[in-house]
């Protein structure tokens, strides 16, 4: 069954350092996966998307991901944390077209990220 | 404005009630979803519309109900409130033309619900 994990409720960083949060998933063949950011009292945010081509994507507030098949992985990284970062970010993957159930993102249950100044 | 306006932004209401909450969109999109955010949940789908005449049930649609009266609009009803649908609902849409098949959300602000 398709499923996405991500193993740490709460990611505590300081300031300027570099900060990852983490996500696997559980998906057979190629799947689509993503990285939303929800900032308190508002609604999700999309922040980077991988659908193919180069592992390493790029995305808005200058974070990215880096898909690794063999690890099912799509961690989502920031050189230099910033207390503005503070949020819950969800990963959430989806089948590619014409396979399985491609209609419907799988959520991850979200990683609350708190930047200390 | 935003893209995605969801209506009320906040109600408190009583057991048995009928609620509805509402969504509309200007961004022209052609999907829109219903979803409930709890703690520890993360977001689960109550329903889903393709289209217009299209109407699919999500994970959690007992006690939920549907409209799609019109491209840009898309409603959520409780026929009958119970305190376990107290709960943080969001609107979203996504495009088959513009976003490919790949599946980028908008999110509406959300709609805080409680139920007592």
């Amino acid at each position: 069954a398709q499923s996405v994990a991500q193993p740490e409720d709460q990611v505590n960083v300081a300031e300027g350092n570099p900060l990852t949060v983490k996500c696997t998933y559980s998906v057979s063949g190629n799947p689509y996966l993503f990285w939303y950011v929800q900032y308190p009292n508002r609604g999700l945010q999309f922040l980077l998307k991988y659908i193919t081509g180069d592992n390493l994507v790029k995305g808005s507030y200058g974070f990215e991901a880096e898909f690794n098949k063999s690890q099912t992985s799509f961690h989502l990284k920031k050189p230099s944390a910033l207390v503005s970062d503070s949020a819950l970010y969800f990963c959430a993957v989806r089948d590619p077209p014409g396979t399985g159930n491609n209609r419907k993102l799988i959520w991850g249950l979200g990683t609350s990220l708190a930047v200390n100044p | 404005d935003a893209d995605v306006t969801q209506t009320p932004r906040n109600r408190i209401t009583k057991t048995g009630k009928r609620i509805m909450l509402e969504c509309s969109q200007t961004k022209g999109h052609d999907r829109m979803y219903w979803y409930r955010q709890d703690p520890g949940l993360g977001l689960r789908l109550i329903y889903y519309s393709f289209d217009v005449k299209d109407i699919n049930k999500g994970e959690i649609s007992d006690g939920y109900s549907v409209s799609r009266q019109a491209q840009a609009k898309f409603s959520l009803s409780l026929e009958s409130a119970i305190p376990n649908q107290t709960a943080l609902y969001f609107c979203a849409t996504s495009d088959l033309r513009t976003g490919g098949d790949t599946g980028e959300l908008f999110f509406g602000e959300g709609s805080r619900l409680t139920v007592l």
